[in-house]
């Protein structure tokens, strides 16, 4: 199995550029998350997904956009980039069901935004 | 609303020697925590996690973690640390209708050979 696979791994964007950040994971996982890690803060919840077609907004939603159209894939839309959002962006996944709470993540993506 | 505490940005420890990491909560009802393991340039692999029942929980690698509920902490430990150990280390904490994770700072480990 894959698990959770992220694309791209790096990328440079310019001010004022969008992009979109993939996410798809092949475990068959109800509910999928993204995550923001700065330097020395952990990790911040952007947006998640508890299926298909239902999303909602985490601790930092604020110039991010997602979609969630089938189960394993979960893009995640920057508009109009800033240098806040340079940040190393993780996506994950949990089965959703009885007690496995537990997320998988995937490798990252490393974004420079200047 | 939740928080999770690592109050230690940085552990060392010789090679051999025993390591804790500490991690506090805060939560409004029952706890579900969990640790974390981020080696350099990679995602974040899970160690283990507390939802209920004993409070010595074993997970990967060896590690284990200690729930205690009246000092509200999960404090990450392992017997004899290896130098493979070294690694950052996230306390979280689980809540909300998706389970989602409050993460803590995280802990830098470096085992000393």
């Amino acid at each position: 199995n894959a698990g959770v696979t992220q694309t791209p791994k790096f990328r440079i964007l310019k001010i004022g550029q969008s992009m979109t950040l993939q996410c798809t994971q092949d475990m068959n996982h109800n509910y999928m998350y993204w995550y923001r890690q700065d330097p020395g803060m952990g990790l911040k919840l952007i947006y998640y997904s508890v299926g298909a077609g239902i999303t909602d907004k985490g601790e930092v939603p604020n110039g991010y956009n997602v979609s969630r159209s089938t189960t394993e894939d979960f893009p995640l839309r920057l508009e109009l980039a800033a240098p806040s959002q340079t940040s190393v962006y993780f996506c994950a996944s949990s089965n959703g069901q009885g007690r496995s709470y537990e997320q998988y993540f995937g490798p990252g993506t490393r974004l420079t935004v200047t | 609303a939740q928080s999770v505490a690592q109050p230690e940005d940085q552990v060392n420890v010789a090679e051999g020697n025993p390591l804790t990491v500490k991690c506090t909560y805060s939560v409004s009802g029952n706890p579900y925590l969990f640790w974390y393991v981020q080696y350099p340039n990679r995602g974040l692999q899970f160690l283990l996690k507390y939802i209920t029942g004993d409070n010595l929980v074993k997970g990967s690698y060896g590690f284990e973690a200690e729930f205690n509920k009246s000092q509200t902490s999960f404090h990450l430990k392992k017997p004899s640390a290896l130098v493979s150990d070294s690694a950052l280390y996230f306390c979280a904490v689980s809540s909300g209708s998706a389970r989602q994770l409050t993460f803590g700072s995280g802990t830098q480990l470096t085992v000393l050979p």
